[in-house]
């Protein structure tokens, strides 16, 4: 059974950094491109960043482009989101998903970031 | 950027009844290797969004056929048909042939 757990998310000030993980298991998870979307409070869906396989290539969109990081390690079937000067924008429910024929199969339960001071 | 447009915003519907949600994207979703990246998702209430439709008309895994997806270029439909108490819940359209963007959503409700 496929399964995306994340962590570390929480309140933090503006202007601060957070990082958050996501822990995969019941898949090989270096054979898939992995990807981070949002839904702030009652609003949509967001994409927020995916990476290659390897970790070798990363795409955002300019909402947060410059300011996240994803990354990963194989190794560890682990994906993370480092996110530098939060604003109160970025204030949702971040996501760790799964891509595949240019879809999301399979999504985390989400993690909580709160960007308040 | 690819812009999604799903109507209605929301809908009620009787049980056992059939709905039809519309999705429009500003440019064409086909993609340079022939696919057509259109995918539909369902969020039930305090839950994570689900796959329903992939590739427009695929079926994920263990996916009722009373939902179906048709459409190409760039407007889609998402059909429920005998709507059960379950499906309840808010409809997200999505593209994957140039990065993900997803619809605003369409929230379907009991009459």
């Amino acid at each position: 059974e496929v399964q995306l757990v994340e962590s570390g998310g929480g309140l933090v000030q503006p202007g601060r950094s957070l990082k958050l993980s996501c822990a995969a298991s019941g898949f090989t998870f270096s054979n898939y491109y992995m990807a981070w979307v949002r839904q702030a409070p009652k609003k949509g869906l967001e994409w927020v960043a995916t990476i290659s396989t390897s970790g070798s290539r990363t795409y955002y969109p300019d909402s947060v482009k410059g300011r996240f990081t994803i990354s990963r390690d194989n190794a560890k079937s682990s994906l993370y989101l480092q996110m530098n000067s939060l604003k109160s924008e970025d204030t949702a429910t971040y996501y760790c998903a799964r891509t595949t024929e240019g879809t999301v199969d399979y999504w985390g339960q989400g993690v909580m970031v709160t960007v308040s001071s | 950027d690819v812009v999604m447009t799903q109507t209605p915003v929301s809908m009620s519907v009787s049980l056992g009844g059939q709905v039809s949600i519309s999705c429009r994207s500003s440019q064409s979703l086909v993609h340079n290797n022939g696919n057509t990246y259109l995918s539909w998702y369902i969020q039930k209430p305090s839950q994570s969004p689900q796959l329903l439709i992939y590739k427009v008309s695929n079926r994920f895994s263990g996916i009722s056929d009373r939902f179906s997806g048709s459409g190409s270029g760039t407007d889609f439909t998402l059909k429920i048909s005998r709507v059960e108490p379950d499906d309840l819940g808010v409809y997200y359209c999505g593209q994957g042939t140039q990065y993900h963007t997803f619809g605003a959503g369409t929230k379907l409700e009991l009459k």
